[in-house]
């Protein structure tokens, strides 16, 4: 069965840095891409960013690019997301998720981990 | 960016109704297309990929269609455990972008 477990999110102030991490099982880490969704409070899903099997490529929404950075650990089966300068507007339930080949276009996100929240307020 | 557009936002159903959410890509997306489910407080569950395959496990009351930019996701017959926002997600091209979201009340 696959697992994905996301940690790292919690309170953080305006211009602060965090690093969430989100731990994969059940499935061959190396061959599939992974991606980050987030759901603000009451809102809908966003795309956040992407990374090829390799983690050779990545891809990120504009509202988070040149601020949040992505990688992958595939001796340890994690995937991390790495967010600096954050901003009100990336408070949200950060999840990661499976895509269903080794690079992250074209394709869907299945399953979804159980989320992380990540609060940025001073 | 791809901008998706469903309608309606919301809609009030019965059980045993049969319900049509619409999803609209602002430029062809071919068929890279997919529709998730969410609960409240829960995960969001994939139902529907490509525009029109039915994920494993998910109940064939549940169909997708369309391609271009046009897409339906239709539910035949309307169960308890379907009451839940429905949203759809291009996969056409990054940034990958997702609709607004169709909660389904009663």
């Amino acid at each position: 069965e696959v697992q994905l477990l996301e940690s790292g999110g919690g309170l953080v102030q305006p211009g602060g840095s965090l690093r969430l991490s989100c731990a994969a099982s059940g499935f061959t880490f190396s061959s599939y891409a992974m991606s980050w969704v987030r759901q603000a409070p009451g809102k809908g899903l966003e795309w956040v960013s992407a990374i090829s099997g390799s983690g050779g490529t990545t891809y990120f929404a504009d509202s988070v690019k040149g601020r949040f950075t992505m990688s992958r650990d595939n001796s340890k089966n994690t995937v991390y997301l790495q967010m600096s300068s954050l901003r009100a507007e990336d408070t949200a339930v950060y999840y990661c998720a499976k895509n269903p080949e080794v690079m992250p276009t074209y394709n869907w996100f299945d399953p979804w981990g159980q989320g992380t929240l990540v609060t940025v307020s001073s | 960016d791809i901008q998706m557009t469903q309608s309606p936002s919301s809609l009030s159903a019965s059980v045993g109704d049969r319900v049509t959410i619409t999803c609209r890509a602002s430029q062809s997306i071919s068929s890279y297309l997919n529709w998730y489910q969410q609960k409240p407080g829960k995960v969001p569950k994939l139902l529907i990929y490509a525009a029109s395959s039915l994920q494993s496990g998910v109940p064939s009351r549940f169909s997708g269609s369309g391609s271009g930019t046009d897409f339906t996701l239709t539910i035949s017959s309307l169960q308890p455990e379907d009451f839940a926002t429905y949203s759809c997600q291009q996969s056409y091209t990054t940034p990958l972008t997702f609709g607004g979201g169709t909660k389904v009340e009663i």
